[in-house]
């Protein structure tokens, strides 16, 4: 069954430094997402991406992230100049396309552990 | 901001028994609800989902059912099985006016004993 898969599964960085969060969406979705998890919370959606844009962002996501989609295949998260508080889980997801619009149920990765020293 | 709402934070069944795990909202503007399991160290996996315009959907031993007066959705589970202990998320979305994002609940971690 296909999955959506991420890389690295755990990172640790010193604040400050850039990381960049990778993720390999499904491979007929059109739709893509970044959520996170900070220890404890709930889960939080930072950004959708579609058609080679961003369609939403919440307040979590200023001007230290950016996403891409470099190639076909993959889809990245950039945090720029880290902060303590961006220690979560991280994940991404996709949905794909339906008629009409999108799917409204989306497919999530296994996330990445965002550690910030 | 909590628009959806998980009020209990564990559930503990016995094999065979029927879960029942709760889910509210206060955005009137959802009306689309979806159920995710995870396990320690996976992803969210998507269960099931339900439109506003049902008040239940059935798939397997998993039943949602929704009482959009009462902002109300519940997950029925049965039989239970020990593979299904796991933390469940409840998540809503709109399918109007274009925004995207899941709003999830905090999760409730069940727990069905053999």
């Amino acid at each position: 069954e296909p999955e959506v898969t991420q890389t690295p599964s755990h990172q640790v960085t010193q604040m400050g430094q850039e990381v960049i969060l990778r993720c390999v969406p499904i491979s007929n979705h059109l739709y893509f997402y970044w959520y996170r998890q900070i220890l404890g919370q709930k889960v939080e959606f930072l950004v959708s991406f579609y058609n080679n844009e961003i369609s939403e962002k919440s307040e979590i996501f200023d001007d230290q992230f950016s996403v891409e989609r470099p190639d076909g295949s993959n889809f990245t998260l950039k945090i720029r100049s880290t902060k303590l508080e961006d220690s979560a889980m991280y994940f991404c997801a996709s949905s794909e396309p339906r008629e009409g619009g999108r799917a409204y149920e989306q497919f999530f990765g296994p996330g990445t552990r965002l550690t910030v020293l | 901001d909590q628009q959806v709402k998980q009020n209990s934070p564990s559930l503990s069944v016995q094999e065979g028994r029927i879960s029942i795990l709760n889910c509210d909202y206060t955005n009137s503007m959802f009306d689309y609800f979806l159920w995710y399991k995870k396990y320690p160290a996976e992803g969210p996996t998507f269960l099931i989902s339900i439109s506003s315009i049902k008040d239940k959907n059935e798939d397997g031993r998993f039943t949602v059912f929704l009482n959009k007066s009462a902002k109300h959705l519940s997950l029925h589970i049965v039989p239970s099985q020990p593979g299904d202990s796991a933390v469940y998320f409840c998540a809503a979305t709109t399918t109007q006016g274009g925004s995207e994002k899941l709003v999830f609940g905090k999760g409730m971690k069940l727990t069905v004993n053999p």
